[in-house]
């Protein structure tokens, strides 16, 4: 597989569950980050990873944790989430370095009964 | 709190039109302004890194300016074609003092449909 995948690419789950989403770059990137879109709003940025190390949580609430074995891999693992939590989440991976650009899986769309 | 907006939200245009969309930035701290394509159901693709004042950048028939002073940058696609039709993201990034990482602010994006 080439490029940056996402698995799964649709979730249902009830506030009770728990769930990891999944996310590898096939591209030899250094860095990895998590993003969630909402409907209207712009890609916000939840937490970034630089040679699996976090670099920045942007103040995501606990019930979201990132996960980041080796620089081709990168999990968020979900427990106790709000219906308001249902979005687009997407995997992004660079080199971290200079103005690189980021390169995005096809996201997993989560919804949370 | 970085403020990226892109305009206009929405745009329908007719196939063989011309047309372009508008991203500002703040005009402090520029580091780089990133422009992404996204069709529905698929990855945001990137389409250009512009990083100096003056810039413009061509991919076929899309191409982009940068004017870092008055913090904005426009999109233009020439003849626009079905194909066309999706999001278009600018990202903006600011000079960062320490941390790693290519933080990226994104802006809610111009949704183009180009119809036959």
């Amino acid at each position: 597989e080439t490029g940056v995948t996402q698995t799964p690419r649709h979730l249902v789950m009830g506030m009770t569950n728990k769930k990891s989403l999944k996310c590898e770059q096939h591209l030899g990137h250094n860095a990895m980050y998590w993003y969630k879109q909402s409907a209207k709003k712009p890609l916000e940025l939840m937490f970034v990873y630089s040679l699996e190390e976090r670099v920045e949580n942007n103040s995501v609430p606990s019930r979201f944790s990132p996960e980041c074995p080796n620089s081709s891999h990168l999990f968020l693992h979900l427990h106790t989430l709000q219906p308001e939590d249902s979005a687009l989440y997407l995997c992004a991976s660079s080199q971290d370095e200079g103005r690189e650009t980021q390169y995005f899986g096809p996201g997993t769309r989560l919804l949370v009964l | 709190i970085l403020n990226v907006e892109q305009s206009p939200q929405s745009l329908h245009v007719q196939e063989g039109d011309s047309t372009n969309f508008t991203c500002s930035f703040p005009s402090s701290n520029f580091y780089a302004l990133h422009w992404y394509r996204w069709e529905t159901a698929k990855s945001p693709e990137a389409l250009f890194v512009m990083t100096l004042n003056g810039d413009e950048k061509k991919k076929g028939r899309i191409s982009a300016t940068l004017n870092t002073k008055e913090g904005y940058s426009y999109l233009y696609i020439k003849g626009s074609q079905p194909e066309d039709s999706a999001t278009y993201l600018c990202a903006f990034r600011g000079e960062i003092l320490t941390g790693g990482g290519n933080k990226l602010t994104f802006g809610t994006g111009t949704q183009l449909k180009v119809e036959l």
